[in-house]
């Protein structure tokens, strides 16, 4: 799988929107990007995924570059409930095995 | 909604002793993997079935480690011995038929944190 680049932390204020970045600059044309977030002490859950298109859906948006090299998770108003390590996983079309996690990013959301 | 569902929830145990980890998955769903997630970093697979066959165990320590789906269904994780490097949260995912389908959303349980000393 290729590989994505992620800052370690951010941080950002209740009720303003989050900007999460993910640099994958060897995505391959079958690359679908999916986004997972672990909030503590939980096992990780599905936030959204995109593979050419923008996409929205009820918990957030992914924003994908128009060369696909970059992609951006939004989280149009942050809540405490949003604090937590977020992915940003490629998943070959192909490939119907598990997902090769990175370290992510950690959200921290104050009020 | 349906969960996955992983017992138990935190397990102590001691350097050489063996321990069980056990997994029901969502109803339905054909494929089923077990994660490991040291403290600090995401999650690495382990082992991967589909139905009651593995699929995927190339990161799986054969020497200690070992997984079974019997009827396809619920899954057990053994350790035997533990070491004290294995303290990790052992986490359970399923999700319905994967091949082909780069889109199927994995569905975790909470985990089961282990605790060797």
């Amino acid at each position: 799988d290729a590989k994505t680049t992620q800052p370690n932390s951010m941080e950002s204020n209740e009720e303003e929107p989050v900007h999460l970045p993910c640099n994958h600059s060897t995505i391959s044309g079958t690359d679908y990007i999916h986004w997972y977030r672990q909030l503590p002490s939980q096992g990780p859950e599905y936030v959204i995924h995109g593979l050419t298109s923008n996409v929205n859906n009820r918990m957030a948006s992914l924003a994908i570059a128009e060369d696909r090299k970059s992609s951006t998770l939004i989280l149009h108003r942050a809540t405490l409930r949003d604090a937590a390590v977020y992915y940003c996983i490629l998943r070959d079309l192909n490939s119907g095995y598990a997902l090769n996690f990175g370290k992510g990013t950690s959200l921290l959301v104050t009020p | 909604e349906a969960e996955v569902a992983q017992s138990p929830r935190y397990k102590i145990t001691e350097k050489s002793q063996a321990v069980a980890f056990w997994c029901d998955p969502i109803s339905g769903h054909a494929t089923l993997y077990w994660y490991r997630q040291i403290l600090g970093q995401g999650p690495e697979l382990l082992v991967q079935f589909q139905d009651e066959s593995v699929v995927d165990d190339s990161q799986l320590p054969k020497d200690r480690f070992s997984a079974e789906r019997l009827k396809g269904v619920d899954s057990t994780l053994k350790i035997q011995p533990a070491e004290l490097g294995d303290s990790a949260m052992y986490l359970c995912a399923s999700s319905s038929r994967a091949h082909g389908r780069a889109y199927n959303e994995q569905f975790f349980g909470p985990g089961t944190r282990l605790t060797v000393l």
